[in-house]
């Protein structure tokens, strides 16, 4: 069964460094998603875009965020200069045009010392 | 503002017993539901959802329930087992299906 990656499983970082997650979506999936997850804390939608290009994004996406679909394969998401209190898991999800169902990644767990 | 909660932050049940996860939601617009399942370490894993024209959905060993009037919807798991065991999510969906999902229920299956 198709399923979406994500890459690295765990990233850890300093405090002010840039960081870059990775995503592969499902092939024939054209919405993609980035959500985050504070440890013991609800799943948070951060951006969705489509037609390379954002189409929502929530007050969490702030100038230090940005997303990109760099080929026809990888969605990242893009931190330049982090902070303490974006360590979380982050999650891509992906879905296609006929359905809502969004499916998940396993998430990169983003440490940020 | 968070728009959809669930009642109850954890839920502990016997293994082969009935299991109820609820969820309340807020914005009576909101016209399509989905649970997701979260094991630990892994991502939201899609249970089933329901749109606002039904009461009630099955799937294998799970029911969606919806009403409306109060705003409520429940998960209901037949015959719990050790592997159900997990955090539970009910999520709203919004305009271009971005997800709002609610704080999760933990359940533990005692074998």
């Amino acid at each position: 069964e198709p399923e979406v990656t994500q890459t690295p499983s765990h990233q850890v970082t300093q405090m002010g460094q840039e960081v870059i997650l990775r995503c592969v979506p499902i092939s024939n999936h054209l919405y993609f998603y980035w959500y985050r997850q504070i440890l013991g804390q609800k799943v948070e939608f951060l951006v969705s875009f489509y037609n390379n290009e954002i189409s929502e994004k929530s007050e969490i996406f702030d100038d230090q965020f940005s997303v990109e679909r760099p080929d026809g394969s990888n969605f990242t998401l893009k931190i330049r200069s982090t902070k303490l209190e974006d360590s979380a898991m982050y999650f891509c999800a992906s879905r296609d045009s006929a359905k809502g169902e969004q499916y998940f990644g396993p998430g990169t767990r983003l440490t940020v010392t | 503002g968070e728009s959809v909660g669930l009642h109850l932050p954890t839920l502990s049940v016997q293994e082969g017993d009935n299991s109820i996860i609820n969820c309340a939601y807020s914005n009576s617009a909101s016209d399509y539901f989905i649970w997701y399942k979260q094991e630990s370490g892994k991502g939201p894993q899609f249970i089933i959802d329901i749109r606002s024209n039904m009461d009630k959905r099955q799937g294998q060993r799970v029911t969606v329930l919806l009403n409306k009037t109060v705003k409520h919807l429940s998960l209901q798991i037949a015959a719990t087992q050790p592997g159900d065991s997990a955090v539970y999510f009910c999520a709203e969906n919004g305009p271009d299906y971005k997800l709002s999902f609610g704080a999760g229920t933990t359940v533990t299956v005692r074998a």
